[in-house]
Protein backbone atom coordinates (compact mmCIF):
# COMPACT_ATOMS: atom_id res chain seq x y z
CA UNK A 1 0.00 0.00 0.00
CA UNK A 2 1.37 3.33 -0.92
CA UNK A 3 2.46 5.27 1.88
CA UNK A 4 1.22 9.39 2.67
CA UNK A 5 2.61 11.57 -0.32
CA UNK A 6 3.24 15.31 -0.08
CA UNK A 7 3.52 17.96 -2.95
CA UNK A 8 5.58 20.03 -3.08
CA UNK A 9 8.25 18.71 -1.24
CA UNK A 10 10.18 22.27 -0.70
CA UNK A 11 8.90 25.55 -1.60
CA UNK A 12 10.38 29.28 -1.58
CA UNK A 13 8.33 32.33 -1.09
CA UNK A 14 8.18 35.75 -0.49
CA UNK A 15 6.08 37.59 2.18
CA UNK A 16 2.73 38.66 1.08
CA UNK A 17 2.39 35.84 -1.51
CA UNK A 18 0.20 32.72 -0.75
CA UNK A 19 0.67 29.37 -1.40
CA UNK A 20 -1.23 26.08 -1.20
CA UNK A 21 0.08 22.27 -0.56
CA UNK A 22 -1.25 18.71 -1.16
CA UNK A 23 -1.75 15.77 0.24
CA UNK A 24 -2.54 12.67 -0.74
CA UNK A 25 -3.74 9.76 1.63
CA UNK A 26 -2.89 6.34 2.27
CA UNK A 27 -6.19 4.34 0.15
CA UNK A 28 -8.69 3.99 2.29
CA UNK A 29 -8.28 6.42 5.00
CA UNK A 30 -10.72 9.40 5.30
CA UNK A 31 -9.30 11.22 8.02
CA UNK A 32 -6.15 13.68 7.28
CA UNK A 33 -4.61 15.91 9.75
CA UNK A 34 -2.49 18.99 9.05
CA UNK A 35 0.64 20.37 11.33
CA UNK A 36 3.00 22.80 11.42
CA UNK A 37 6.67 21.99 12.69
CA UNK A 38 9.21 24.67 14.05
CA UNK A 39 11.83 24.87 16.04
CA UNK A 40 10.39 27.17 18.42
CA UNK A 41 7.23 25.83 18.79
CA UNK A 42 7.37 22.46 17.88
CA UNK A 43 4.42 20.15 16.32
CA UNK A 44 1.15 22.38 16.18
CA UNK A 45 -1.83 20.94 15.09
CA UNK A 46 -3.80 23.06 12.16
CA UNK A 47 -6.68 21.42 11.16
CA UNK A 48 -8.21 17.97 10.03
CA UNK A 49 -10.85 16.84 7.80
CA UNK A 50 -12.64 13.49 7.85
CA UNK A 51 -15.19 13.33 4.73
CA UNK A 52 -15.02 16.44 3.46
CA UNK A 53 -15.73 18.16 6.58
CA UNK A 54 -13.48 19.96 8.78
CA UNK A 55 -13.85 18.35 12.35
CA UNK A 56 -11.07 20.06 14.04
CA UNK A 57 -9.39 23.02 13.97
CA UNK A 58 -6.31 24.75 15.50
CA UNK A 59 -5.55 27.83 17.15
CA UNK A 60 -4.38 29.74 14.11
CA UNK A 61 -5.23 32.68 11.99
CA UNK A 62 -7.98 32.66 9.46
CA UNK A 63 -4.56 32.91 6.78
CA UNK A 64 -4.48 29.05 6.97
CA UNK A 65 -7.06 27.27 5.34
CA UNK A 66 -7.92 23.99 3.78
CA UNK A 67 -10.21 21.33 2.13
CA UNK A 68 -10.56 17.85 1.23
CA UNK A 69 -12.05 16.56 -1.75
CA UNK A 70 -14.17 13.37 -2.33
CA UNK A 71 -11.05 10.91 -2.99
CA UNK A 72 -9.68 11.52 0.82
CA UNK A 73 -6.88 14.25 -0.92
CA UNK A 74 -6.18 17.18 0.92
CA UNK A 75 -5.04 21.02 0.47
CA UNK A 76 -4.08 23.89 2.72
CA UNK A 77 -4.01 27.25 1.81
CA UNK A 78 -2.01 30.04 3.41
CA UNK A 79 -2.49 33.39 2.15
CA UNK A 80 -0.60 36.42 2.82
CA UNK A 81 2.52 34.75 3.64
CA UNK A 82 4.42 35.83 7.24
CA UNK A 83 8.56 34.95 7.66
CA UNK A 84 6.95 33.20 10.94
CA UNK A 85 5.42 31.16 8.80
CA UNK A 86 8.19 28.98 7.58
CA UNK A 87 8.08 25.79 8.76
CA UNK A 88 7.77 22.02 7.82
CA UNK A 89 4.11 21.54 7.08
CA UNK A 90 3.24 17.85 7.93
CA UNK A 91 -0.05 15.44 6.40
CA UNK A 92 -0.95 12.79 8.47
CA UNK A 93 -3.86 10.19 7.39
CA UNK A 94 -5.99 7.99 9.25
CA UNK A 95 -9.00 5.43 9.41
CA UNK A 96 -10.20 8.28 12.03
CA UNK A 97 -9.09 10.64 14.37
CA UNK A 98 -8.67 8.34 17.03
CA UNK A 99 -6.39 5.74 15.02
CA UNK A 100 -2.83 5.10 14.56
CA UNK A 101 -1.37 8.20 12.50
CA UNK A 102 0.57 7.77 9.34
CA UNK A 103 2.92 11.22 7.91
CA UNK A 104 3.91 12.10 4.96
CA UNK A 105 7.43 13.22 4.64
CA UNK A 106 6.22 17.12 4.86
CA UNK A 107 6.96 20.16 2.58
CA UNK A 108 9.27 22.66 4.08
CA UNK A 109 8.44 26.35 3.17
CA UNK A 110 10.56 29.01 3.03
CA UNK A 111 9.15 32.15 3.37
CA UNK A 112 11.97 35.31 2.21
CA UNK B 1 -5.14 21.90 27.57
CA UNK B 2 -3.39 19.15 28.19
CA UNK B 3 0.10 18.97 28.77
CA UNK B 4 3.02 16.38 27.30
CA UNK B 5 6.06 16.06 28.85
CA UNK B 6 8.82 14.18 27.67
CA UNK B 7 12.20 13.44 29.36
CA UNK B 8 14.93 13.93 28.87
CA UNK B 9 15.38 16.36 26.06
CA UNK B 10 18.62 15.32 24.88
CA UNK B 11 20.11 12.08 25.16
CA UNK B 12 23.71 11.19 23.76
CA UNK B 13 24.33 7.09 23.53
CA UNK B 14 27.11 4.67 22.40
CA UNK B 15 25.85 2.20 20.47
CA UNK B 16 24.90 -1.09 21.82
CA UNK B 17 23.67 1.25 24.84
CA UNK B 18 20.00 0.85 25.82
CA UNK B 19 17.59 3.60 27.06
CA UNK B 20 14.36 4.59 28.31
CA UNK B 21 12.59 8.07 27.61
CA UNK B 22 9.59 9.35 29.34
CA UNK B 23 6.30 10.78 28.73
CA UNK B 24 4.20 12.25 31.07
CA UNK B 25 0.78 14.28 30.17
CA UNK B 26 -1.38 16.06 32.68
CA UNK B 27 -4.96 14.21 31.87
CA UNK B 28 -6.64 10.97 31.46
CA UNK B 29 -6.16 10.21 27.73
CA UNK B 30 -8.04 7.56 25.22
CA UNK B 31 -5.47 7.72 22.27
CA UNK B 32 -1.17 7.99 22.80
CA UNK B 33 1.68 7.54 20.05
CA UNK B 34 4.98 7.12 19.91
CA UNK B 35 6.71 8.76 16.82
CA UNK B 36 10.17 8.91 15.62
CA UNK B 37 12.09 12.07 13.26
CA UNK B 38 14.20 10.86 11.24
CA UNK B 39 17.23 13.43 10.51
CA UNK B 40 15.23 14.10 7.13
CA UNK B 41 11.72 15.20 8.50
CA UNK B 42 9.86 11.92 8.42
CA UNK B 43 7.80 11.01 11.06
CA UNK B 44 7.25 7.04 11.73
CA UNK B 45 4.83 5.86 13.72
CA UNK B 46 6.54 3.24 16.47
CA UNK B 47 3.99 2.40 18.90
CA UNK B 48 -0.27 3.01 19.42
CA UNK B 49 -0.49 2.25 23.13
CA UNK B 50 -3.20 4.21 24.82
CA UNK B 51 -2.54 1.64 28.03
CA UNK B 52 -0.48 -1.73 28.32
CA UNK B 53 2.85 -3.15 26.80
CA UNK B 54 4.06 -3.47 23.39
CA UNK B 55 7.25 -4.55 21.68
CA UNK B 56 8.78 -4.27 18.34
CA UNK B 57 11.92 -5.75 18.11
CA UNK B 58 14.51 -3.48 19.93
CA UNK B 59 12.24 -1.05 20.65
CA UNK B 60 8.79 -1.46 23.28
CA UNK B 61 6.51 0.39 25.32
CA UNK B 62 4.24 0.60 28.18
CA UNK B 63 1.68 3.19 29.02
CA UNK B 64 0.16 3.42 32.63
CA UNK B 65 -2.76 5.46 32.23
CA UNK B 66 -4.15 5.54 35.48
CA UNK B 67 -0.31 7.11 36.36
CA UNK B 68 -0.63 9.14 33.20
CA UNK B 69 2.82 8.41 31.79
CA UNK B 70 4.72 6.23 28.96
CA UNK B 71 7.95 5.08 28.45
CA UNK B 72 9.65 3.50 25.52
CA UNK B 73 12.29 1.32 25.91
CA UNK B 74 15.21 1.28 22.81
CA UNK B 75 17.69 -2.01 23.24
CA UNK B 76 21.39 -2.41 21.48
CA UNK B 77 20.75 1.01 20.09
CA UNK B 78 21.83 1.51 16.65
CA UNK B 79 23.22 4.58 14.56
CA UNK B 80 19.81 4.50 12.41
CA UNK B 81 17.88 4.99 15.83
CA UNK B 82 19.51 8.70 16.11
CA UNK B 83 17.25 11.13 15.52
CA UNK B 84 13.40 12.80 17.77
CA UNK B 85 11.44 10.71 19.04
CA UNK B 86 8.00 12.03 20.18
CA UNK B 87 5.38 11.07 22.17
CA UNK B 88 1.35 12.54 21.51
CA UNK B 89 -1.93 12.03 23.15
CA UNK B 90 -5.37 12.88 22.85
CA UNK B 91 -7.98 13.12 25.44
CA UNK B 92 -11.10 11.24 23.32
CA UNK B 93 -11.56 9.81 19.47
CA UNK B 94 -12.39 13.44 18.78
CA UNK B 95 -10.11 15.28 19.47
CA UNK B 96 -6.47 15.97 17.57
CA UNK B 97 -2.67 14.64 18.74
CA UNK B 98 -1.01 16.97 21.23
CA UNK B 99 2.45 16.69 20.69
CA UNK B 100 5.16 16.36 23.37
CA UNK B 101 8.68 18.67 22.56
CA UNK B 102 10.33 14.97 21.87
CA UNK B 103 13.52 13.51 22.96
CA UNK B 104 16.19 14.31 20.58
CA UNK B 105 18.67 11.19 20.47
CA UNK B 106 22.02 10.59 19.42
CA UNK B 107 23.58 6.98 19.18
CA UNK B 108 27.56 7.20 18.31
CA UNK B 109 29.30 4.41 16.86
Amino acid sequence: KAGVTQTPRYLIKTRGQQVTLSCSPISGHRSVSWYQQTPGQGLQFLFEYFSETQRNKGNFPGRFSGRQFSNSRSEMNVSTLELGDSALYLCASSLGLADTQYFGPGTRLTVL
Amino acid sequence: GIQVEQSPPDLILQEGANSTLRCNFSDSVNNLQWFHQNPWGQLINLFYIPSGTKQNGRLSATTVATERYSLLYISSSQTTDSGVYFCAVSLSGNTPLVFGKGTRLSVIA
